[in-house]
């Protein structure tokens, strides 16, 4: 069956760090991959998608992702962390028309 | 754009009241529209897909009578929480693709907040 692997439930960094956040995946086909954020009491709000061509996928507030397909992997990164990124980030696998969640990363951030 | 909007962002009820929760596309057409459900501290469970017209489809385990989904246009579904319980407070969340976009996107509503007294 098809899933989504967060393996860190929360990470702490500096401001002004890097980041890197893991994903990895079971999926049988080529994948669309996702990546979604969600602050405290909020919806989700699309960060940045993969669904064929370039391997590195940029997306929005500074965050890129890179498509592994020998390790079965989808990571977020970005440079250099701010406060206001703060939040619950979640990789997800697209299924016919359906999204499979991981259970989400806990992003704090500390000044 | 791709607004989706949800109302209430809260509402608290008594217990086996019914309480309907609105899902809109604001600005695109939406073939189809997801309902999640999230606990605490948890990711998104889906709970159901529903499709313009026509009757939704639902995840296992997920009560069809409980929790009632009509899509009655391409910007609207709504999500009626029948005779609602404690156990059914929780952070519900609804979901739309657009008619004419890529495959699998989904563009999220902020929530609705449900408290069953």
């Amino acid at each position: 069956a098809q899933s989504v692997t967060q393996p860190d439930i929360h990470i702490t960094v500096s401001e002004g760090a890097s980041l890197e956040l893991r994903c990895n995946y079971s999926y049988g086909a080529t994948p669309y991959l996702f990546w979604y954020v969600q602050s405290p009491g909020q919806g989700l709000q699309l960060l940045l998608k993969y669904f064929s061509g370039d391997t590195l996928v940029q997306g929005i507030k500074g965050f890129e992702a890179e498509f592994k397909r020998s390790q079965s992997s989808f990571n977020l990164r970005k440079p250099s962390v701010h406060w206001s990124d703060a939040a619950e980030y979640f990789c997800a696998v697209g299924e016919t028309d359906k999204l499979i969640f991981g259970t989400g990363t806990r992003l704090q951030v500390f000044p | 754009g791709a607004v989706v909007s949800q109302h209430p962002s809260r509402v608290i009820c008594k217990s086996g009241t019914s309480v309907k929760i609105e899902c809109r596309s604001l600005d695109f057409q939406a073939t189809t529209m997801f309902w999640y459900r999230q606990f605490p501290k948890k990711s998104l469970m889906l709970m159901a897909t529903s499709n313009e017209g026509s009757k939704a489809t639902y995840e296992q385990g997920v009560e069809k009578d409980k929790f009632l989904i009509n899509h009655a246009s391409l910007t609207l579904s709504t999500l009626t929480v029948t005779s609602a319980h404690p156990e059914d407070s929780s952070f519900y969340i609804c979901s739309a693709s657009k008619l004419a976009g890529e495959r699998n996107t989904q563009y999220f509503g902020p929530g609705t907040r449900l408290t069953v007294l």
